[in-house]
């Protein structure tokens, strides 16, 4: 089946402005993350859902940031009066979760704030 | 917190050579470990994982090995290729799945 995807793929907001970016999960998979990925750097860990359980959101940077998933499958990302310290490319990863911890990426929506 | 250190930061190596990458966690409680390959503009993509109860795994030109004793494992690519060229991450996991990743190792594979 197909793999993780994301969209926009491409995101320029004005400082100041809401966005929100959607991940769609590989079909089946319990387990989903979002990453944020500074250039140049490795992904930082943002939050965990476990079906529609978001069950850590630790690594949220600010109450500026928002994510859901309602139904289980679908999840969206929302950033809240976006600042140019939030420009990153932002990833969702998906797994079959229950111990099985391979995740899969999507291609990742690069936010640039301007 | 998982804390996870990698090096080297970036990685020359000829074509044919090996190239081996090196990590360090600092939570005993991780049982998990992936290394990604991430080409520019492009999603990672998992190359090879070792779990805590294997000491080494291969696969064709990719080894990974892990002592636990330690907390460190590395990464090994023989007969290296210029399409191994990309940024290469470990990561370490906790009990939920939610990965650390290390800073990332560039690696040029030069013909």
């Amino acid at each position: 089946g197909a793999g993780v995807s994301q969209s926009p793929r491409y995101k320029v907001a004005k400082r100041g402005q809401d966005v929100a970016l959607r991940c769609d999960p590989i079909s089946g998979h319990v387990s989903l993350f979002w990453y944020q990925q500074a250039l140049g750097q490795g992904p930082e860990f943002l939050t965990y859902f476990q079906n529609e359980a978001q069950l850590d959101k630790s690594g949220l940077p600010s109450d500026r940031f928002f994510a859901e998933r309602p139904e289980g499958s679908v999840s969206t990302l929302k950033i809240q009066r976006t600042q140019q310290e939030d420009s990153a490319v932002y990833l969702c990863a998906s797994s079959l979760g229950q111990g099985d911890y391979e995740q899969y990426f999507g291609p990742g929506t690069r936010l640039t704030v301007t | 917190g998982e804390n996870v250190e990698q090096h080297p930061s970036t990685l020359s190596v000829q074509e044919g050579d090996s190239a081996v990458i090196k990590c360090t966690y600092s939570d005993s409680a991780s049982n998990y470990f992936p290394w990604y390959k991430q080409e520019l503009g492009k999603r990672p993509q998992l190359i090879i994982d070792i779990r805590s109860n294997v000491g080494e795994k291969k696969d064709q030109r990719i080894a990974v090995t892990l002592n636990k004793t330690a907390k460190h494992f590395s990464l090994h690519i023989t007969e290296t290729q210029p399409e191994d060229s990309a940024v290469y991450f470990c990561a370490a996991t906790d009990s939920w799945g939610k990965l650390q990743f290390g800073a990332g190792t560039q690696v040029v594979v030069t013909p």
